[in-house]
């Protein structure tokens, strides 16, 4: 039982690169999320798609798109790397229903020089 | 829009005592879920708890126990009887019960457990 999965989970970058981190689950989930992780600042809600064609926009989208390939993958786009998108990103998953936890991948540290 | 307030950047505590991690929140709903992520150096984000916003009683599970005081908006965790292996980040999360809408974390308090 994977859970979510993600590709790659180490990654550097040069300014002006363009990069796609993959995030697939198989809990067939309705909704899924990207975040990054900065120090001090927790974690902040890049994208998130609410159910397989629909993504909407969260705190930090600025520099990113997303696609919800199908029920199980959801992929983020960086088209122009930045220095400042230097952080830790990971994809969650959860049911449509309030209580229910997200599910978190382990992460993709990604640098950008 | 709703935010999560973690007032602690950082705690310790001794083993096998007990340690309370702060959280406050700001909503005007009256239908949400409030949850306790850990987050281990292996960088994992592992659910510790959750609450349900209209049940009264405080959620507990094993070592881990919540106060959850819905007039004040305030969520503590409490962890007794402390093990190394407490030692993370912990996070904790807002959901909106109205709707498909995602999480929102505090900063995060870490979390040190001293043998």
């Amino acid at each position: 039982n994977a859970g979510v999965t993600q590709t790659p989970k180490f990654q550097v970058l040069k300014t002006g690169q363009s990069m796609t981190l993959q995030c697939a689950q198989d809990m067939n989930h309705n909704s899924m999320y990207w975040y990054r992780q900065d120090p001090g600042m927790g974690l902040r809600l890049i994208y998130y798609s609410a159910s397989e064609g629909t993504t909407d926009k969260g705190e930090v989208p600025n520099g990113y798109n997303v696609s919800r390939l199908n029920k199980r993958e959801f992929s983020l786009r960086l088209e122009s790397a930045a220095p400042s998108q230097t952080s830790v990103y990971f994809c969650a998953s959860s049911e449509a229903a309030g209580f229910q936890p997200q599910h978190f991948g382990d992460g993709t540290r990604l640098s950008i020089l | 829009a709703q935010t999560v307030t973690q007032s602690q950047p950082e705690m310790s505590v001794q083993e096998a005592e007990t340690v309370t991690l702060s959280c406050t929140y700001d909503t005007s709903e009256s239908d949400y879920y409030l949850f306790w992520y850990k987050q281990p150096p292996s960088r994992q984000m592992i659910l510790v708890i959750r609450q349900e916003a209209y049940k009264q009683q405080n959620a507990t599970e094993n070592r881990f126990s919540v106060n959850f005081q819905k007039a004040a908006k305030s969520f503590s965790l409490k962890i007794s009887d402390s093990q190394l292996g407490d030692a993370a980040m912990y996070f904790c999360a807002y959901r909106s019960g109205t709707g498909n809408t995602p999480l929102v974390f505090g900063k995060g308090t870490r979390l040190s457990v001293i043998a």
